[in-house]
Parts: structure tokens; C-alpha cells; sequence
């Protein structure tokens, strides 16, 4: 069975700071992995998918890497601004599509 | 492209009446529907799977006679929370998948709480 741990679950930073948030997975045997935002009590917003070939994936300021023999994924944040703050959530994807997803990241980005 | 639509955005009912949500993909045909839960401060569980015109595959612990997916069409899937309980109170969030693209594209969500 996926388990999914996030690391940290909460941070804090000033604006301007880049930062990385970690994602952990149990079962490597995973298709992709999506990293999602998701803003107090909305829905989830799409972020960066990276297919199991894949490494790394880049939008603007957000890098995602993906080292799926380790169980691994990192969102790198650049620059951080207050409209990042969010809940961060990552998903490993299995071969039905189903995603599982980790506890979240509650990100807070001070002005 | 790829928008999905949940409807009702929030909503509020007596214990023991049922509730249908809606899910809808508004540009693209959706081969596979998903819908989730998420208690307050925990992450989404997966509840069931849904493939248009065959029953859905629910998760291990969630009642399939209580809660009820429909997925009709390539465009539409519906949850019914039946004779709904407070314990029910949750945020219900559905995805879809276009076919052969592993994308997954969410509802905004559905807030219930059950009186």
C-alpha cells in the first residue's frame, strides 16, 4: 500500500526565500507524480506533473524533481512571494491513475 | 483546457436526507472520474473510481450502498451521500482523466455538513 510523508508539514518564511519542500513515497512502482496547491477550504490546483521517465519538471519560479528508485520527489520554490502561501500536496500516481496523496505542506510566506 | 466542475459549491442538510453532487469535465471527455474526501486538517482519501457505464470501485472501508456514483455520461459523474449523518460532514473533492493522459484535473469541492 502508497504511503505518502511530507516534510515539513509546516514552514514559515520570509518573502524572498527560496525554499524546498519534500515528498516520500513507499511503493516506487508509481507511473507520475503531481505536486498540487491547495488554498483553505477550495479545491486543488495543479501545479507540476512529472511522468515516472521524467526527472525533473519546471513553471516559472517552481522546480519538481523526481528520483523514483529512492521514493523521492522535491518542489523547489523560488523567490517565494505571499500568494505562495498555501497547503502543498504531492501525489504519486499509480497505473490506474489513482492518485495518493501525502498530509501537505502548510506554507506561510510573510511580506 | 481541461476544467472540471463540481456543483454544489457548499451545502447544508438534516441528518437522514440525501445529497447528490455533481461532477462535471466542461471541455474534455472524462474516462475516468475520482472522488475524494477530506476531513478537516488531514489530507484527501481516495473514495471510489469511476469509468463511464460501468459501476464504480470503491476503496477499502468506504460503503458503496451509502455512498452512490453514477457516471452516465463522458462528461458527468454524481455522488449521492444517502440518509446522510453528521459524521458525514466533509469536503468532497472529485478529478477526471482524459483518456491516455495520466493528468489529473479537480473539482473546486464540495463542503457538506449535515445537521
Amino acid at each position: 500500500k502508497q504511503e505518502v510523508t511530507q516534510i515539513p508539514a509546516a514552514l514559515s518564511v520570509p518573502e524572498g526565500e527560496n525554499l524546498v519542500l519534500n515528498c516520500s513515497f513507499t511503493d516506487s512502482a508509481i507511473y507520475n507524480l503531481q505536486w498540487f496547491r491547495q488554498d483553505p477550504g477550495k479545491g486543488l490546483t495543479s501545479l507540476l506533473l512529472i511522468q515516472s521517465s521524467q526527472r525533473e519538471q519546471t513553471s516559472g519560479r517552481l522546480n519538481a524533481s523526481l528520483d523514483k528508485s529512492s521514493g523521492r520527489s522535491t518542489l523547489y520554490i523560488a523567490a517565494s512571494q505571499p500568494g505562495d502561501s498555501a497547503t502543498y500536496l504531492c501525489a504519486p500516481g499509480g497505473a490506474t491513475n489513482k492518485l495518493i496523496f501525502g498530509t501537505g505542506t502548510l506554507l506561510a510566506v510573510q511580506p | 483546457g481541461a476544467v472540471v466542475s463540481q456543483h454544489p459549491s457548499w451545502v447544508i442538510c438534516k441528518s437522514g436526507t440525501s445529497v447528490k453532487i455533481e461532477c462535471r469535465s466542461l471541455d474534455f471527455q472524462a474516462t475516468t472520474m475520482f472522488w475524494y474526501r477530506q476531513f478537516p486538517k488531514q489530507s484527501l482519501m481516495l473514495m471510489a473510481t469511476s469509468n463511464e457505464g460501468s459501476k464504480a470501485t470503491y476503496e477499502q472501508g468506504v460503503e458503496k450502498d451509502k455512498f452512490l456514483i453514477n457516471h452516465a455520461s463522458l462528461t458527468l459523474s454524481t455522488l449521492t451521500v444517502t440518509s446522510a449523518h453528521p459524521e458525514d460532514s466533509s469536503f468532497y473533492i472529485c478529478s477526471a482523466t482524459r483518456g491516455g493522459d495520466t493528468e489529473a484535473f479537480f473539482g473546486q469541492g464540495t463542503r457538506l455538513t449535515v445537521v
